[in-house]
């Protein structure tokens, strides 16, 4: 079975410019959680879709944005990137809510701004 | 805002030692709670949750963890450290009535030959 597939694996932006990063769930999956990695912050949370809702958000400002297609398949967009933004970016599915059947983490994008 | 705490970003232990990692959460009724674990190179993987049934939680690679609703605590043990457990350790919480996991900043654990 394949696992939780993120696209670009690398990226480099500079600032200002706008960026999408795309998550494959694991076949069967309905829910995708988006987190921010960096190393003195962990993981943030960003948001959480479920069967294409946004059912949860975390405390980053609106130029972060997120969707869920019919496929499970999701997207998020950053929009005016700032050199803060540079971070490993995770995306993680689960069969049904986070809490209640395992997150399934993809091996991240890292955005570089310049 | 629900939140946990690990106490400690490193932690070293000699191998065959106790493995003690610790995590503690911010509520009032006790939420759902887990331990993910990180190796290098991979992404993370659940090593155990706890959702209320025990509170002493067996997880994978020989690691569990103990709810104590008194200290607000999860903390992650494993009784004899072994090379291949260096990786880094991230607590995360769930409220009741919540579908996002919040993650704490992790630990990471060296184990010293």
């Amino acid at each position: 079975k394949a696992g939780v597939t993120q696209t670009p694996r690398y990226l480099i932006k500079t600032r200002g410019q706008q960026v999408t990063l795309s998550c494959s769930p694991i076949s069967g999956h309905r829910s995708v959680s988006w987190y921010q990695q960096t190393p003195g912050q962990g993981l943030q949370f960003l948001f959480e879709y479920f069967s294409e809702t946004q059912r949860n958000k975390g405390n980053f400002p609106g130029r972060f944005s997120g969707r869920q297609f019919s496929n499970s398949r999701s997207e998020m967009n950053v929009s005016t990137l700032e050199l803060g933004d540079s971070a490993l970016y995770l995306c993680a599915s689960s069969r049904d809510t986070p809490r209640n059947s395992p997150l399934h983490f993809g091996n991240g994008t890292r955005l570089t701004v310049t | 805002a629900q939140s946990v705490t690990q106490l400690g970003s490193h932690v070293s232990v000699s191998e065959g030692a106790l493995v003690l990692l610790r995590c503690n959460y911010s509520s009032s009724v006790p939420p759902y709670l887990f331990w993910y674990v990180q190796y290098p190179n991979q992404g993370l993987q659940l090593l155990l949750k706890y959702t209320s049934a025990a509170t002493l939680v067996k997880g994978i690679n020989g690691f569990e963890a103990e709810f104590k609703k008194s200290e607000t605590s999860f903390h992650l043990t494993k009784p004899s450290a072994h090379m291949s457990d260096a990786a880094e350790y991230f607590c995360a919480v769930s409220d009741r009535g919540d579908d996002k996991i919040i993650f704490g900043k992790g630990t990471r654990l060296h184990i010293l030959p």
